[in-house]
């Protein structure tokens, strides 16, 4: 089936230690994004890439690292200069924006990282 | 990116329609209109999505006004699994780095009654 998959989806970390998020599709999306959610809050927008080996800052990148070697694969490094890392990490991919074209993105379910 | 303003909650009767504003005063000419849906700790589901005519699928409505400053989604017999946190976002058609930037706001928290 086509999809997008987060793993794992809890995370324990200790303070101090880089972690990285897995997040894979085979919907052969070209854009995939990587958001942050805090209790009773909304979506954060953390980074973006459209295209391989390419990708831009969201709203909150700082702390954050990514990269986008292949197209199926944005894995997101929360590193150990991000102060609040604890939070729900949803990552999405969706086609390239169009014109008419319906570009609705697809989400996966998330990884939860507790950081203590 | 536009930005767009929702109330942060409300409340429906089992049955009834829910009726979901939505203002994005400062959309421009290419920005579409999108609609998701949070339920609790899962990823957003997409709902709907317009430019300026009226739509409808099996899930929703979308009503967006003429001068397209504001949009309602209408969910026609609201469920108790309608209960969920409502996402109205602006996106630009167009490719580059602008069309493909997908930003949330707080989304409105609705809470079907029985």
């Amino acid at each position: 089936d086509g999809g997008i998959t987060q793993s794992p989806k809890y995370l324990f970390r200790k303070e101090g230690q880089n972690v990285t998020l897995s997040c894979e599709q085979n919907l052969n999306h070209d854009a995939m994004y990587w958001y942050r959610q805090d209790p009773g809050q909304g979506l954060r927008l953390i980074y973006y890439s459209q295209i391989v080996n390419d990708f831009q800052k969201g709203d909150i990148a700082e702390g954050y690292s990514v990269s986008r070697e292949k197209k199926e694969s944005f894995p997101l490094t929360v590193t150990s200069a991000q102060k609040n890392p604890t939070a729900f990490y949803l990552c999405a991919s969706s086609p390239i924006a169009d014109g008419a074209l319906n570009t609705e993105a697809f989400f996966g379910q998330g990884t939860r990282l507790t950081v203590v | 990116d536009a930005k767009t303003t929702q109330p942060p909650s409300m409340d429906c009767a089992e049955g009834r329609a829910a009726n979901l504003p939505c203002n994005h005063s400062t959309i421009s000419g290419n920005e579409y209109v999108y609609w998701y849906r949070q339920i609790h700790s899962q990823g957003p589901q997409y709902i709907i999505h317009g430019l300026k005519n009226n739509e409808t699928n099996e899930m929703a409505s979308l009503i967006i006004t003429e001068d397209r400053k504001s949009s309602t989604l209408i969910l026609p017999h609201a469920t108790l699994r309608d209960t969920a946190v409502y996402y109205c976002i602006v996106r630009s058609g167009r490719r580059g780095a602008a069309g493909n930037k997908l930003t949330f706001g707080g989304g409105t928290r609705v809470l079907v009654k029985p």
